[in-house]
């Protein structure tokens, strides 16, 4: 059973253009959404973060949409360059009843092409 | 950036050998965790330390152990590996933010 449902798993944009990747989740108690982002041979690094009580939460040309109802979260890169090029991962995780360990989307690779 | 680091980063054994990963911080964080990493699956969970001497099972904890008997270290015992243990393990820290830094993963390969 996947918590965490990510798509699509792969995502080509030109530079300049708009990258948009969905995740779902399913668990209700789920209170706090991660986005990572990882380049070939490096650690996941947290990109940005959104808890369920804004609906919307922008970092730079990177932001997180949520959807309470709809059990989905986004995130849109806003003038994708290729430097922005790498794996993202959607996470979640129910903070607030016990901390629980982040459970993670399956990823998406991401090419920005010039 | 946190300070974690795992050792080794790279590490080529045999089938049925023991295989011990280590991860260290600084960042003084309450919980660490070790997740795998392999294609088409993700990060997923192996086991998790929320205190000294506290430990639970994540999603894929059968052939490992752990142990942590001092805040900044975290132990991944693999007792007799085999090739299905192949992966990209990553060790990750976080306080009670609920935030979670990754260290630079350790390369392990089972033969």
């Amino acid at each position: 059973q996947q918590q965490v449902k990510q798509s699509p798993q792969s995502l080509i944009v030109q530079k300049g253009g708009i990258s948009i990747i969905n995740c779902a989740y399913e668990n209700t108690a789920f209170d706090y959404f991660p986005w990572y982002q990882q380049f070939p041979g490096k650690g996941p690094a947290l990109l940005i973060a959104i808890r369920p009580d804004v609906s919307e939460k922008k970092e730079g040309r990177f932001t997180i949409s949520f959807n309470k109802s709809a059990k989905q979260f986004s995130l849109h890169i806003m003038d994708s360059q290729p430097g922005d090029s790498a794996t993202y991962f959607c996470a979640a995780s129910a903070y607030n009843s016990g901390n629980t360990p982040l459970v993670f989307g399956k990823g998406t690779r991401l090419s920005v092409i010039a | 950036d946190a300070g974690i680091t795992q050792s080794p980063r790279h590490k080529v054994t045999e089938t049925g050998t023991p295989v011990t990963l280590r991860c260290h911080q600084t960042e003084n964080h309450r919980y660490m965790y070790w997740y795998r990493q392999d294609p088409g699956h993700g990060l997923r969970l192996i086991h998790y330390s929320y205190g000294v001497k506290d430990t639970d099972k994540g999603e894929v904890s059968d052939g490992y152990s752990v142990s942590r008997s001092k805040t900044e270290d975290f132990l991944l015992t693999l007792e007799s590996a085999t090739s299905s243990q192949t992966s990209v393990y990553f060790c990750g820290s976080g306080g009670n933010t609920g935030e979670l830094f990754f260290g630079e993963g350790s390369r392990l390969t089972v033969l």
